[in-house]
């Protein structure tokens, strides 16, 4: 079945460095969302690409969609304390837009 | 904003017990969802919704059933609960941009 790999799995990083996760589909997407869930909290929506090559900024966080529409990225800048928590991509099959196919998410730890 | 309630923040049931979650969204929306998350595993579709007394079994529904009688209410049901089944199990109401969840049940079978 259709799948959305994300990787790292984990990330742990000094406050002040930069960090990336990645989102990879097995088929094209007609579009691509981002949540951010803090530790014992629920998945919050944070942006949602929908154009190949869509770049988007919301202050240090940097979101991208592929040219051919089956990837993904978050770029945060200078990570804080308060970025902490797992950071999920989740895709809309262009074909069967019925669900979401989430991945398994990047745990962040930030280290002040 | 989009307000999505889940009845139980925590809630402990014996095994075998028929145990309803209950969630409900205020702003009239056709697709709900309910996910459990377990650590490692990510977010798995259990059944979702996109209309009153419409339902569509998601990725793993064996176990469950759900109930949508109003367009504000969708109830998960556990017909006999076990305790594989503990997990948390969360709500979501989808939105012109994107899901709506509400703050989870953490359910314990024991």
């Amino acid at each position: 079945g259709q799948q959305v790999m994300q990787i790292p799995q984990y990330q742990h990083v000094q406050e002040g460095e930069d960090f990336t996760t990645y989102c990879n589909s097995s088929t094209t997407l007609s579009n691509i969302q981002w949540y951010k869930q803090r530790p014992g909290g629920h998945p919050v929506f944070l942006i949602q690409l929908v154009k190949s090559g869509e770049v988007k900024k919301q202050k240090r966080l940097t979101f991208q969609f592929g040219e051919a529409k089956k990837n993904s990225s978050l770029h945060i800048t200078a990570t804080q304390t308060t970025d902490v928590g797992t950071y999920f991509c989740a895709g809309r099959n262009a074909g069967n837009n019925r669900k979401l196919i989430w991945g398994l998410g990047t745990s962040l730890a930030v280290n002040p | 904003d989009v307000k999505v309630t889940q009845s139980s923040r925590y809630l402990v049931k014996r095994t075998g017990e028929k145990v309803f979650l209950e969630c409900v969204q205020d702003m009239d929306h056709e697709n709900m969802f309910w996910y459990r998350q377990d650590p490692g595993l990510g977010l798995r579709l259990i059944y979702f919704s996109y209309d009153v007394k419409m339902k569509e079994k998601g990725d793993i529904p064996e176990g469950y059933s759900v109930s949508r009688e109003k367009k504000e209410r969708f109830s998960l049901i556990l017909e006999s609960a076990s305790t594989n089944q503990t997990s948390m199990y969360l709500c979501a109401s989808r939105t012109p941009l994107g899901y709506t969840f509400g703050s989870g049940t953490r359910l314990t079978v024991v």
